[in-house]
């Protein structure tokens, strides 16, 4: 099945700095690419996601990128402010109705 | 994006019992998955039940200790059988929806947090 790794498990930059987070994947079947972001108590909210037939998709602060040769995506948010804090989870599938792979989330803290 | 919500958000359950939590969505969908997140961790999928059938549960994961059930479109319940501390997790339905991004994808529960003494 499905192996996804996600790097760093822990991340702390200053406000206004960017933030990276990588993950692969193994089965170069996966084809759907979804970030969540969890606050603390909270349920995994969706806020970002790409498919296998796009190398970038943008959303203001919030940015994805794909490699599928290489089987690896990431995450960069620009600018980060304190309310980006919260631990975020890659996840890969084939598709949307299909089982998600999660990474073992990175830990985002944005420091004032 | 979906309404989802779960029934009981926390529970502290002694070892040996059972808890059953219900998962509610606002309008029908084809499929349910019940994901586990321990402490500190990651989204592990249980199973995904779809109505009608019987659930399939992933590696890992059984009907006698998860049974779940799916009597309709819009409800499915999964219950944690002989708990042990090693339960105590938070449980987490998801459904496949259009959300606010215009995407097809899955989205959360505000989960069931349990705690097994």
């Amino acid at each position: 099945g499905e192996n996804v790794e996600q790097h760093p498990s822990t991340l702390s930059v200053q406000e206004g700095d960017s933030a990276v987070i990588k993950c692969t994947y193994s089965d170069s079947a996966s084809n759907y690419f979804p970030w969540y972001k969890q606050e603390l108590g909270k349920r995994p909210q969706l806020i970002i996601d790409i498919r296998s037939n796009v190398g970038e998709k943008k959303d203001q602060r919030i940015a994805v990128t794909l490699n599928k040769t290489a089987k690896h995506f990431s995450l960069h948010i620009t600018e980060t402010q304190p309310e980006d804090s919260a631990v975020y989870f890659c996840a890969a599938s084939l598709n949307t109705g299909n089982q998600f792979y999660f990474g073992t989330g990175t830990s985002l803290t944005v420091i004032p | 994006s979906a309404v989802i919500s779960q029934k009981p958000s926390r529970d502290i359950c002694q070892r040996g019992t059972s808890l059953t939590i219900q998962c509610q969505v606002d309008s029908q969908v084809t499929m349910m998955f019940w994901y586990r997140q321990q402490p500190g961790q990651s989204l592990t999928l249980i199973a995904t039940a779809n109505q009608g059938s019987e659930a399939t549960y992933e590696s890992g994961f059984v009907i006698d200790k998860f049974p779940i059930s799916r009597p309709n479109l819009t409800f499915s319940t999964l219950t944690v059988s002989n708990m042990s501390p090693e339960d105590s997790s938070i449980y987490l339905c998801s459904v496949e929806r259009r959300g606010e991004l215009g995407t097809d994808t899955q989205y959360f529960g505000p989960g069931t947090r349990l705690t097994v003494l």
